[in-house]
């Protein structure tokens, strides 16, 4: 199975901040990288695929960008309802495997 | 609008089996899959599998081989997750989720189910 891993595990930012979290996987998986947004309580919500285009409906505030094994997500300007657990997940081989995910909180 | 609407809360005992159902609308079920998903208390999220609503065509994930079993009913636009031989480390929430295929993107998610296996 292909590992991923991310960083950090949390982060505390203030409202406004520029917020980047780093997303690695244990092998090439091209750009078969999504970005999920995981408040509490509710189901996950695709926000980046193909590591790097806007899922319809989210904010222009976050990116995500990278190929390969490296990958980053950004979001350009934190504002209070971003606060939630951010995942990424590749597809390029079954099964298909998630970050452990990176807490995000305001300062 | 596309909406997955998943079946209440189990409560199981160790060994027993569960089946969680998910109602899809909103679009037309045989031209996409449904992927399952589950988070215990705490937790990341770890895929279980995909089936195909067009063919019953299935990938599941190893670790789950042989207990689960993953089924659709197109009459009813409605897929199935069936869990077998429950065990403690099985509690979760259970999700399933809109695909095209197993290598791609969910963008749409049922509420999931809660599972708990408890003695």
């Amino acid at each position: 199975d292909i590992q991923m891993t991310q960083s950090p595990s949390s982060l505390s930012a203030s409202v406004g901040d520029r917020v980047t979290i780093t997303c690695q996987a244990s092998q090439d998986i091209s750009n078969y990288l999504n970005w999920y947004q995981q408040k509490p309580g509710k189901a996950p919500k695709l926000l980046i695929y193909d590591a790097s285009n806007l899922e319809t409906g989210v904010p222009s505030r976050f990116s995500g960008s990278g190929s390969g094994t490296d990958f980053t997500f950004t979001i350009s300007s934190l504002q209070p309802e971003d606060i939630a657990t951010y995942y990424c997940q590749q597809y390029d081989n079954l099964p298909r495997t998630f970050g452990p995910g990176t807490k995000v909180d305001i300062k | 609008q596309v909406q997955l609407v998943q079946s209440g809360a189990e409560v199981k005992k160790p060994g027993a089996s569960v089946k969680v159902s998910c109602k899809a609308s909103g679009y037309t079920f045989t031209s996409y899959g449904i992927s399952w998903v589950r988070q215990a208390p705490g937790q990341g999220l770890e895929w279980m599998g995909w089936i195909s609503a067009y063919n019953g065509n299935t990938n599941y994930a190893q670790k789950l081989q042989g207990r689960v079993t993953m089924t659709t009913d197109t009459s009813t636009s409605t897929a199935y997750m069936e869990l077998r031989s429950l065990r403690s480390d099985d509690t979760a929430v259970y999700y399933c989720a809109r695909d095209s295929t197993p290598y791609s993107s969910s963008p749409y998610w049922g509420q999931g189910t809660l599972v708990t296996v408890s003695s």
